[in-house]
């Protein structure tokens, strides 16, 4: 149980154009995912909590216009990267915890690698 | 600013000998978790420790928990290069609500 998915799983990109992931929980619903950034051999960023039917709240830094987050349903948050440049390039992962909480126990989808050339 | 340091950043072995990885603060955390991570992957929960003192074993890794919740320790005994990943350790602290994690101790255990 507590499976969590992500997709795609890898994506290249030329700089100024979006790209949306989406973060998936497919055997449990989700009120509450998460969103980090990680960079090559270093440990995540949190980016932001995810909330279903209601904004997401972002971690200091991060800009809520560049990183839009949408959780439009208890199974789907969607991250998208708008007019992405080459320093956006990084692995995102998504998380949902249970029962809720950041501090709980999270899940961890398999991750996206974004290039951005 | 709250911090976990975590210990060796990085750390290479041959297959068949001990390792500790530690994860430090001085913020109490009511729990702790830790995770391995392989490359192109998100990580995996291995165990969470919520009790002061509190030791967990998982086949050959074995889990500790201070006793003041500060610190944590991750222990392997006899590595096997399937050991080979990112350990992260991550901190439920409990003054702030806020989920600390340790930057990563990247582990390869050479055949």
């Amino acid at each position: 149980g507590a499976v969590v998915s992500q997709h795609p799983s890898w994506v290249i990109c030329k700089s100024g154009t979006s790209v949306k992931i989406e973060c998936r929980s497919l055997d449990f619903q989700a009120t509450t995912m998460f969103w980090y950034r990680q960079f090559p051999k270093q440990s995540l960023m949190l980016m932001a909590t995810s909330n279903e039917g209601s904004k997401a709240t972002y971690e200091q830094g991060v800009e809520k216009d560049k990183f839009l987050i949408n959780h439009a349903s208890l199974t789907l948050s969607t991250l998208t990267v708008t007019s992405a440049h080459p320093e956006d390039s990084s692995f995102y992962i998504c998380s949902a915890s249970i029962p809720g909480r950041r501090t709980d126990t999270q899940y961890f989808g398999p991750g996206t690698r974004l290039t951005v050339l | 600013t709250q911090l976990l340091e975590q210990s060796p950043q990085f750390l290479s072995i041959q297959e068949g000998e001990n390792l500790t990885v530690y994860c430090n603060s001085s913020s109490v955390f009511s729990s702790l978790q830790w995770y391995r991570q392989e490359p192109g992957e998100g990580p995996v929960l291995l165990v969470t420790v919520v009790t002061g003192g509190e030791v967990k074993k998982l086949k050959r890794l074995t889990f500790q928990f201070g006793d003041a919740r500060k610190d944590s320790s991750l222990h392997i005994t006899a590595a096997q290069p399937g050991d080979t990943g990112l350990y992260l350790c991550a901190g439920d602290e409990v003054s702030n609500y806020q989920l600390i994690w340790g930057a990563g101790t990247k582990l390869i255990i050479k055949p």
